[in-house]
């Protein structure tokens, strides 16, 4: 069964810094794609930042480019996201998922999806 | 970027009618014979749900009520015949870039 854990959310100031997990298990972690997936109180999804399967490419949307960094470490099955430079825009739900094996190789359609972790930034 | 339109924003639809949401991207995401489109399904207190990928290939496990279609830039999700667990809000998103975007989201809800 494929479980993912996302953890290290929590109330941070505008400005500061966060460490966000994902703890993932009954897959092969490391042939898959990763990436963070955020959703705002109220508002839609939206794209976070990819790593490859690897951990040597990744991609960000101009939104957190600078100021996110997205990693792993395929030997503990686990992925990260370190979040500085806060703002209070970054307030959300923060999902971990998995790229789909498409045949080929991983593709960005997200099969699995943590529970999320909840980010608050605020004064 | 590629950016993602979906339409309408909500809509209601009777036990057992068909539900239509448009999905509508920037630019084409076609790529040798592949559509890189995928639709989710998410209910308020869980993880979003894949339904499709390449537009059209359901995901083990969806209802085959649910349907996906179109090519290049724009995109259908079909509901046959809705039922009352399928109220949530649906997403497409593209693949084709690097850098993935969703649509807005529609809500459906029963009338």
């Amino acid at each position: 069964e494929v479980q993912m854990l996302d953890s290290g959310g929590g109330l941070v100031q505008p400005g500061g810094s966060l460490r966000l997990s994902c703890a993932a298990s009954g897959f092969t972690f490391g042939i898959s794609a990763m990436s963070w997936v955020r959703q705002a109180p109220g508002k839609g999804l939206e794209w976070v930042s990819t790593v490859s399967a690897s951990g040597g490419t990744t991609h960000y949307p101009d939104s957190v480019k600078g100021r996110f960094t997205i990693s792993r470490d395929n030997s503990k099955n686990t992925l990260y996201l370190q979040m500085n430079s806060l703002r209070a825009e970054d307030t959300a739900l923060y999902y971990c998922a998995k790229g789909r094996y498409c045949g080929g190789g991983s593709c960005l359609a997200f099969d699995y999806w943590g529970q999320g972790t909840l980010v608050t930034v605020s004064s | 970027d590629i950016v993602m339109t979906q339409s309408p924003d909500s809509l209601a639809v009777s036990l057992g009618e068909r539900a239509t949401i448009n999905c509508k991207s920037s630019q084409s995401v076609l790529y040798s014979s592949n559509n890189y489109l995928a639709w989710y399904q998410h209910k308020p207190g869980q993880p979003p749900k894949l339904l499709f990928y390449w537009a059209s290939t359901r995901e083990s496990g969806v209802p085959d009520r649910f349907s996906g279609s179109g090519s290049g830039t724009d995109f259908t999700l079909t509901i046959s015949s809705l039922q009352a667990e399928d109220v949530a809000v649906y997403y497409c998103q593209q693949y084709y870039s690097d850098l993935v975007t969703f649509g807005g989201g529609t809500k459906v809800e029963i009338k």
